[in-house]
């Protein structure tokens, strides 16, 4: 089983800051399989962007993910108090596909 | 647009069954491939379980592999998820999700329902 470990736990940001969450990957991930996805309190969770550069509907582009081998990022540029949230990144490459335990970001 | 709603979660006792449904709309049910996802309080995101578009394959996590029971009514665009001889560590808030790959299962969720919580205690 693949190991995600995401870091921090917690952001603490002011609006129009740039956020970096990082995932860590317990062995090598292709980005092809590689999820981040965005959960409000009281909401669903919300696919945000997977894979190189897919993006899910009506996500705006100040959400991007990146990295290679075992080291993934998510930037969220120019942060607005909406995107106080908790953060998951997922990998589905291997079985069972697993998630990071969540980076909560406070706005 | 997509719409996935759980129903049948609650208070249940240690060793008794539950059985979890979702009523999916907004899409072609039977395109796709349909899966649990549950969040434990304080551990996080965790796959359950995943039914192809024919129910044709099917998998689950260890942790609940020989107790839960994934299935689909295409005709009635519905998934489940049968519960038995639950745990107090399967208590969880469960999500039915739609896999992000038309016909294929990949494995990623692009519509997460509201979700149902199960809670196991005596």
């Amino acid at each position: 089983e693949t190991l995600l470990t995401q870091s921090p736990g917690t952001l603490s940001l002011s609006p129009g800051e740039g956020a970096t969450l990082s995932c860590k990957a317990s062995q090598i991930v292709t980005i092809s399989y590689f999820a981040w996805y965005q959960q409000k309190p009281g909401q669903a969770p919300r696919l945000l962007v997977f894979g190189p550069s897919g993006r899910a509907t009506g996500v705006p582009d100040r959400f991007r993910g990146g990295g290679s081998g075992t080291d993934f990022s998510l930037t969220i540029s120019r942060l607005e108090p909406e995107d106080s949230a908790i953060y998951y990144c997922q990998q589905y490459e291997s079985f069972p596909p697993t998630f990071g335990q969540g980076t909560k970001v406070e706005i | 647009e997509v719409q996935l709603v759980e129903s049948g979660g609650g208070l249940i006792q240690p060793g008794r069954s539950l059985r979890l449904s979702c009523a999916a709309s907004g899409f072609t049910f039977d395109d796709y491939a349909m899966h649990w996802v549950r969040r434990i309080p304080g551990k996080g995101l965790e796959w359950v379980s995943g039914i192809n578009w024919n129910s044709a394959t099917i998998a689950y996590a260890d942790s609940v592999k020989g107790r839960f029971t994934i299935s689909r009514d295409n005709a009635q665009n519905s998934l489940y998820l049968q519960m038995n001889n639950l745990k107090p560590e399967d208590t969880a808030f469960y999500f039915c999700a739609k896999d992000g790959s038309f016909a294929a299962a990949t494995y990623y969720f692009d519509s997460w329902g509201q979700g149902t919580v199960v809670t196991v205690s005596s």
